[in-house]
């Protein structure tokens, strides 16, 4: 069974600090790798699909990396804004997704 | 563009019931829609894929007799949970994306559904 787990569970940061978060997956039979903003009562909002091992990608004050010969990718807030709190996800696939239990983060102003 | 909408958004019916939820693909064509659940501190699990003018291929432990998925036209899939139970309580959310899009590209997702059985 893949195991797809991000850390931490959740993160309460105040407004302008900058965070980071873990995905960690099995490196062996690597498609895509998948981050996700989800705010309660609102669809998943795709970020980033990265696909080949050194990635990087951005869109505004949020950035990934994607490691898969490790079999890992990070997420990067800088300054934080009470906007940006959500649960973000990864999931590993093509289509049919493996998804992580998530990191939850509060931003407080 | 790429906008998939749900619905209901939250269903609270009696044991026995069945229930069915509808997910659109409301500006492209979707030949395959997949549905997942949540249980409370899981994560979103996938259960079965839906396939437009065939039968939906369902995920190892999922009934499919019990999560009925239709899939009659490009635009339109929908699962029908029967007689749920409580057990069946669950957060359900369906995902698509267009067509011909590779392996770089992004699921899309209904708001989800948030079933609650008596």
């Amino acid at each position: 069974i893949l195991n797809v787990e991000q850390s931490p569970q959740s993160l309460h940061v105040q407004e302008g600090d900058s965070t980071n978060f873990t995905c960690s997956f099995p490196s062996s039979n690597f498609y895509a790798l998948h981050w996700y903003r989800w705010e309660t009562a609102k669809s998943p909002e795709a970020l980033f699909v990265m696909t080949l091992n050194g990635d990087e990608k951005k869109k505004g004050r949020i950035s990934a990396t994607l490691n898969t010969k490790e079999g890992y990718s990070y997420l990067y807030i800088k300054g934080s804004q009470p906007e940006d709190s959500a649960t973000y996800l990864c999931a590993l696939g093509f289509q049919k997704l493996v998804f992580g239990t998530g990191t939850r983060l509060l931003v407080s102003p | 563009g790429a906008v998939v909408s749900q619905h209901p958004s939250w269903v609270i019916c009696k044991s026995g019931t069945s229930v069915k939820i509808e997910c659109r693909s409301l500006d492209f064509q979707a030949t395959t829609m997949f549905w997942y659940r949540q249980f409370p501190k899981q994560s979103l699990m996938l259960m079965a894929t839906s396939n437009e003018g065939s039968k939906a291929t369902y995920e190892q432990g999922v009934e499919k007799d019990k999560f009925l998925i239709n899939h009659a036209s490009l635009t339109l899939s929908t699962l029908t949970v029967t007689s749920a139970h409580p057990e069946d309580s669950s957060f359900y959310i369906c995902s698509a994306s267009p067509p011909g899009g590779g392996v770089g590209q992004p699921q899309h997702f209904g708001d989800g559904t948030r079933l609650s059985i008596l």
